[in-house]
């Protein structure tokens, strides 16, 4: 099963808004409400920022929201802080193997 | 509270086992299924597989089919994954996350377990 597609990196300045993109197939992303986010800083174990497209558990700040248009789900960060600044992953249920599959990963810098 | 905790870093010589072990407390143990993830030095999270604490069911990603075994004991409540045949390339942290019923969120994850293979 290959990875999920995203960008290897993204930037913005403090309050700004970036998008990630998370790109897939019929299989996987698109034929599916299971699409899950995660912000992971170094040497920390990764986050659930967003699931199933876009549910946001609680304790996550409303700047952080999920959508998705056919194979292409994203995550929009608004007002971004430096906080932000980490990894994140997407993450996705497949019916090809009734599995499960990572996005490469995106790095984002806040400039 | 809900937590995950994960047995510590393990050194392995190429062709060994290792078994990482994944203490769940603050839930109902058998109601949510265990997934385990691992991230190579520099790389990416990757899926490796889950199984249901209810009744020891698993589902391995392609990949690792052959090579890992996830069971679980449910008295006291711990998953487990052991990954044989180890090369270098398995050197890696290794998590357990338990995902949401009916759902796409792994939360908690554990704090990780690094296994290093090295001869």
């Amino acid at each position: 099963q290959s990875a999920l597609t995203q960008p290897r990196s993204v930037s913005g300045s403090p309050g700004q808004s970036v998008t990630i993109s998370c790109t897939g197939t019929s299989s996987d992303v698109g034929g599916y409400h299971y699409v899950s986010w995660y912000q992971e800083h170094p040497g920390k174990a990764p986050k659930v920022m967003i699931y199933d497209v876009s549910k946001r558990p609680s304790g996550v700040p409303d700047r952080f929201s999920g959508s998705k248009s056919g194979n292409t789900a994203s995550l929009t960060i608004s007002g971004l802080q430096a906080e932000d600044e980490a990894d994140y992953y997407c993450f996705s249920y497949t019916g090809t193997y009734t599995s499960w599959v990572f996005g490469g990963g995106t790095k984002l810098t806040v400039l | 509270q809900v937590q995950l905790v994960q047995s510590g870093a393990e050194v392995k010589k190429p062709g060994a086992s290792v078994k990482v072990s994944c203490k769940a407390s603050g839930y109902t143990f058998t109601g949510y299924y265990i997934h385990w993830v691992r991230q190579a030095p520099g790389q990416g999270l990757e899926w490796m597989g889950w199984v249901n604490p209810d009744t020891g069911t698993t589902k391995y990603a392609q990949k690792f089919q052959g090579r890992v075994t996830m069971t679980r004991d449910t008295p006291i409540t711990t998953g487990y994954m052991q990954l044989s045949r180890l090369t270098s390339d398995d050197t890696a942290v290794y998590y357990c996350a338990r995902i949401q019923r009916g759902g796409s969120g792994l939360d908690p994850w554990g704090q990780g377990t690094l296994v290093t293979v090295s001869s």
